[in-house]
């Protein structure tokens, strides 16, 4: 098994842009979650799936957008891509109450 | 969910135990404890959890007092691959199946193992 795979490792965006990262697990888990992590800080939830078609906002959803249309991806839409949203992003997934499997992460800078 | 105190550093001599503190006075009855460790830049690894009874597995011991407000991450013999931030976490397992992984990350415990 791969595990959690992220796309792209690296990006810079200028703000405004748009950009998709992308976020695959071969588990054939139902839960699905992005994550954001800013410098010094600990982890926050933005979007979290409990299954295909099923989406629900975290702790930081604003400026951010999700899709479930399959079991194996969950990808994290940036629209109008600002400062704030520099951070380090990673996608987990579980099959149960204990998440297991965090991906390796997308560093995004927003200039 | 219950919000978790942790030191924000402490350092381990390589070959020793490390045992790291959490306390976690607001527990309520169906919150576990969980643990995640990240390496730097790297994404969080699962640890250990546990409900009331202490846990041991092949990377760790969770040890949870009798009254659930605190516990203990032992780190039995530390390595230098231990120094990592480590993370307690205190969340509901939920009855709803939407509530489950939601967890909330605190700043954690910035572990160095030396030499």
């Amino acid at each position: 098994n791969a595990g959690v795979t992220q796309t792209p490792k690296f990006r810079i965006l200028k703000i405004g842009q748009s950009m998709t990262l992308q976020c695959t697990q071969d588990m054939n888990h139902n839960y699905m979650y992005w994550y954001r992590q800013d410098p010094g800080m600990g982890l926050k939830l933005i979007y979290y799936s409990v299954g295909a078609g099923i989406t629900d906002k975290g702790e930081v959803p604003n400026g951010y957008n999700v899709s479930r249309s399959t079991t194996e991806d969950f990808p994290l839409r940036l629209e109008l891509a600002a400062p704030s949203q520099t951070s380090v992003y990673f996608c987990a997934s579980s099959y149960s109450q204990v998440i297991r499997d965090f991906g390796p992460g997308t560093r995004l800078t927003v200039t | 969910d219950a919000k978790t105190t942790q030191p924000p550093s402490m350092d381990c001599a390589e070959g020793r135990a490390a045992n790291l503190p959490c306390n976690h006075s607001t527990i309520s009855g169906n919150e576990y404890v969980y643990w995640y460790r990240q390496i730097h830049s790297q994404g969080p690894q699962y640890i250990i959890h546990g409900l009331k009874n202490n846990e041991t597995n092949e990377m760790a011991s969770l040890i949870i007092t009798e009254d659930r407000k605190s516990s203990t991450l032992i780190l039995p013999h530390a390595t230098l691959r231990d120094t990592a931030v480590y993370y307690c976490i205190v969340t509901s397992s939920g009855t709803a199946t939407d509530s489950w992984g939601k967890l909330q990350f605190g700043a954690g415990t910035q572990v160095v193992v030396t030499p």
